[in-house]
């Protein structure tokens, strides 16, 4: 594709609920970010990925939140047992290494 | 924790006016990026700047890149509604991994 894709653009989930967000990067990025963004905040950094080295989870906010990158392509954001707080919308990036990112649309996700 | 710092962190002008936000970074980057997120938008790639004393213009934003490579700002002459958003500056940071590490964002809001 075009650019970076994101699924599903919106999801509601009740409390409690594990839910799973995709990023599809750019063909070719090696690096993917995600990041969480509440409303009117800045960015706020959760994982990183960067070709085959092991992720930076420094910014994951609790073992509640974890994320895969299969074939050093797709990924996925899992957040199990959703809690209020959760609710925020989640940015995926791709770069090629620490040049510009491209952003995804986002995911929002409401949980209720 | 953070070292890419931005301030203001909120902005309001009349229109016609000129505004600028200024981002520092604790270490010297080999880059800064700049970012621009409209409402309701993600972040989309502005400029990149490299050099030491850099300046790049795009139309009226005029983009700087500090001696020392550990400063930029982004001033914006006669904004107009268009102009509405918030801006990030992001540079390659090593925080465990090197990652693109961006500010916490200025937010722009404009008076017609």
């Amino acid at each position: 594709g075009a650019g970076v894709s994101q699924s599903p653009s919106n999801k509601v989930t009740e409390k409690g609920k594990d839910v799973e967000l995709r990023c599809d990067p750019i063909s070719g990025h090696t690096a993917l970010y995600w990041y969480r963004q509440s409303l009117g905040q800045g960015l706020e950094f959760l994982i990183y990925f960067q070709g085959n080295s092991a992720p930076d989870k420094s910014g994951l906010p609790s073992d509640r939140f974890s994320a895969e990158r299969t074939g050093g392509s797709v990924s996925t954001l899992t957040i199990q047992r959703t809690q209020q707080e959760d609710s925020a919308v989640y940015l995926c990036a791709s770069s090629l290494g620490q040049r510009d990112a491209y952003f995804g649309p986002g995911t929002r996700l409401t949980v209720l | 924790g953070q070292q890419v710092m931005q301030i203001p962190q909120y902005q309001h002008v009349q229109e016609g006016e000129d505004f600028t936000t200024y981002c520092n970074s604790s270490t010297t980057l080999s880059n800064i990026q700049w970012y621009k997120q409209r409402p309701g938008g993600h972040p989309v790639f502005l400029i990149q700047l490299v050099k030491s004393g850099e300046v790049k213009k795009q139309k009226r934003l005029t983009f700087q890149f500090g001696e020392a490579k550990k400063n930029s700002s982004l001033h914006i002459t006669a904004t107009q509604t268009t102009d509405v958003g918030t801006y990030f500056c992001a540079g390659p940071i090593i925080q465990g991994a090197q990652k693109l590490v961006f500010g916490q964002g200025t937010r722009l809001t404009i008076n017609p």
